[in-house]
């Protein structure tokens, strides 16, 4: 259990619809990042966060949004949900934004798109 | 831009063996992190062993470790003693120095231990 959870594990939803899912990193870890896990692109970085703040944005959609939180969760926010964003989306905690602080990822969220 | 190459889609070990995963990158930067991270067919992304442009020792973590040629940009895994349990998807990251420190993946070897 690397300590960083994700809510709802599995979501199953429709074309054009919007899905909120959730992020509570690890005690003491002050950064977020998203990824996005697909059969055609991989292993690809959406958004990170530190303290609150924006610090970095990679593939992420206009249609897609995130903000953290106060209490540092994270919410990754996406709508008008198409057929290819089907995709495992992982949230990752780090103490820091240092070089050399690996990456605890989340269990992740299973997004089906019908 | 940042790239991991991972050339081998597949790999098959016996138990008990050792086995290298292979890993290449490429990058201007001189300040950079390496990353290998294991997902079982369960879907989560395990941390395994990290190793930064500066160290000059491989970094070893258990039966984990990691062959880096500097000069080849190269980051070799190597799992010693190989388990049934190892069977899953080894992905090569890369980090760089400055402000974003976003990871950036290969695209996986799948490894198979059989008994």
């Amino acid at each position: 259990d690397s300590g960083v959870t994700q809510t709802p594990k599995h979501l199953i939803t429709a074309t054009g619809q919007r899905v909120t899912l959730r992020c509570s990193p690890r005690s003491g870890d002050l950064s977020v990042y998203w990824y996005q896990q697909s059969l055609d692109q991989g292993l690809q970085f959406l958004i990170q966060y530190y303290n609150g703040e924006e610090r970095a944005k990679g593939n992420i959609l206009e249609r897609f949004s995130a903000q953290q939180f106060p209490d540092l969760h994270s919410e990754l926010n996406l709508s008008s949900l198409e057929l290819g964003d089907s995709a495992l989306y992982f949230c990752a905690s780090s103490v820091d934004v240092g070089l050399y602080n690996e990456q605890f990822f989340g269990p992740g969220t299973r997004l089906t798109v019908l | 831009a940042q790239k991991i190459t991972q050339t081998q889609p597949g790999m098959f070990v016996q138990e008990k063996e050792a086995v290298t995963l292979d890993c290449t990158y490429d990058t201007s930067d001189q300040s950079y992190g390496l990353f290998w991270y294991k997902q079982p067919s369960s879907g989560e992304m395990i941390f395994l062993i990290y190793q930064g442009s500066y160290d000059e020792q491989n970094a070893t973590e258990g039966r984990y470790s990691l062959n880096f040629q500097k000069a080849r940009k190269s980051a070799n895994l190597v799992i010693s003693a190989s388990q049934l349990g190892d069977s899953a998807m080894y992905f090569c990251a890369m980090r760089r120095g400055g402000s974003n420190y976003k990871l950036t993946f290969g695209k996986g070897t799948l490894l198979t231990v059989n008994p």
